[in-house]
């Protein structure tokens, strides 16, 4: 009955690579988000998608495309892997965007790029 | 530009109480949260406050004051398992959350 599940968990890749994570939730929710958690552990809004259409991108390479086959569904897709994108990527929900709501996290997705 | 600062790191020991320390300059306020996050897992929601006082739940209390842009997480009672980073983040006016980088609680038997 997980809430939010991503992905692989791990991955790792070489330089130059695409690769996708994939995330679902089973919430009901109308929003989900991407985040990147940093080494220092900061974590950094990349896109939120309310009702299958992008509201926030936050200064995102666009070497990043977020793809949302329907609202249970937001994957992240990465071309041309760079050794910086390594991180933690979590994918989020919540119920919807524009009130207060308690976001959802998803494991995680442990990005390595060699 | 918006900022969230919480101390890097923090020990307290089994049994004990601690105070982790919040302060935020956003544009916008729309209210106050506070995760926990274990090692290699996801962060967890644990309080919100919106507005100023205090907000208990068990073990844990979340304090605010809007006007000096401050909050604190009070954690009573500490176990082992209170072993873990906790994360202040602000919702600003576009309803975007904002972090801070975490303080890793080391607790001590």
């Amino acid at each position: 009955d997980t809430a939010v599940s991503q992905t692989p968990k791990y991955l790792v890749t070489q330089m130059g690579n695409d690769k996708s994570i994939k995330c679902e939730q089973n919430l009901g929710h109308d929003t989900m988000y991407w985040y990147k958690q940093d080494s220092k552990k900061f974590l950094k809004i990349m896109f939120s998608y309310n009702n299958k259409e992008l509201i926030i991108n936050e200064t995102v390479p666009n070497r990043f495309s977020p793809k949302s086959p329907d609202k249970a569904h937001l994957n992240l897709h990465i071309n041309s892997l760079e050794l910086g994108d390594s991180a933690v990527y979590f994918c989020a929900s919540s119920q919807d965007l524009g009130l207060v709501e308690t976001q959802y996290f998803g494991p995680g997705t442990r990005l390595l790029v060699l | 530009g918006q900022n969230i600062d919480q101390p890097t790191e923090m020990t307290a020991t089994e049994g004990a109480i601690v105070q982790i320390n919040c302060t935020y300059q956003t544009s916008g306020f729309n209210g106050l949260f506070w995760y926990q996050q274990h090692a290699g897992e996801a962060p967890t929601f644990l309080s919100y406050n919106v507005l100023d006082g205090l907000e208990e739940k068990g073990r844990f209390s979340s304090f605010l004051s809007r006007s000096k842009g401050y909050s604190y997480l009070l954690l009573k009672e500490l176990q082992m398992k209170d072993s873990a980073s906790y994360l202040c983040a602000v919702m600003d006016s576009n309803y975007q959350l904002i972090w801070g980088a975490g303080t890793k609680l080391i607790i001590k038997p």
